[in-house]
């Protein structure tokens, strides 16, 4: 059974700053590893799919990379509505979410 | 404009029966999947099921695996996720989403805005 770790649970930065988010499978899920952004009181939102292709309508500061076990979620400058809780998620065998990060305003 | 509405908020007793209902419109509703998530009180998210409204092929984690039932109503492009006997533990806002794509291993580009259920004991 694959498992997903994100790091760091939480991640404290000013808006403008860069934020890095990791992802890391027990076991390779190839390239099929989506980002959804969670903000209190909404559903997700769907960020990135099969790693680093961005879904419609997000803005080009978010960025994914990676393959294999291990993927990151870039944005490049952060935006005051970019504070929320990030979600990884395999969609191989069983789609998988992994258990989050916040990003809160340090 | 692709569309999920569903059904509103519940308040329920333990070992009641609940089915909480997931709208689609605006696109095909046969030839897409239709997943459910959970998200219990401030927790993240966890995936439960999936349906495929063109035929009924239905799939289940295995930690909801029997624990719930996912179906769906193509003939009013509705799905439907029900519980036979709700325990205090299933008190959590509950998600559907479509695939992106026509199969399951797609990510989930529509959701619906959610429906809380409570249940007390």
């Amino acid at each position: 059974e694959i498992v997903l770790t994100q790091s760091p649970a939480t991640l404290s930065l000013s808006p403008g700053e860069r934020a890095t988010l990791s992802c890391r499978a027990s076991q390779s899920v190839s390239s099929y590893l989506a980002w959804y952004q969670q903000k209190p009181g909404q559903a997700p939102r769907l960020l990135i799919y099969d790693t680093s292709n961005r879904a419609t309508d997000v803005p080009a500061r978010f960025s994914g990379s990676g393959s294999g076990t291990d993927f990151t979620l870039t944005i490049s400058s952060l935006d005051p509505e970019d504070f929320a809780v990030y979600y990884c998620q395999q969609r191989g065998s069983w789609p998988l979410f992994g258990p989050g990060t916040k990003v809160d305003i340090k | 404009e692709v569309q999920l509405v569903q059904s509103g908020a519940e308040v329920k007793k333990s070992g009641e029966s609940l089915k909480i209902s997931c709208k689609g419109s605006g696109y095909s509703f046969t030839s897409y999947w239709i997943g459910w998530v959970r998200q219990m009180p401030g927790k993240g998210l966890e995936w439960m099921g999936i349906i495929y409204p063109g035929d009924s092929d239905t799939r289940y984690s295995p930690s909801f695996q029997g624990q719930v039932t996912i179906s769906a109503d193509k003939s009013i492009s509705t799905a439907y996720l029900h519980w036979s006997s709700l325990k205090a533990s299933d008190t959590a806002m509950y998600y559907c989403a479509r695939t992106m794509c026509s199969t399951m291993y797609c990510p989930d580009d529509y959701w619906g805005q959610g429906t809380l259920v409570t249940v007390s004991s």
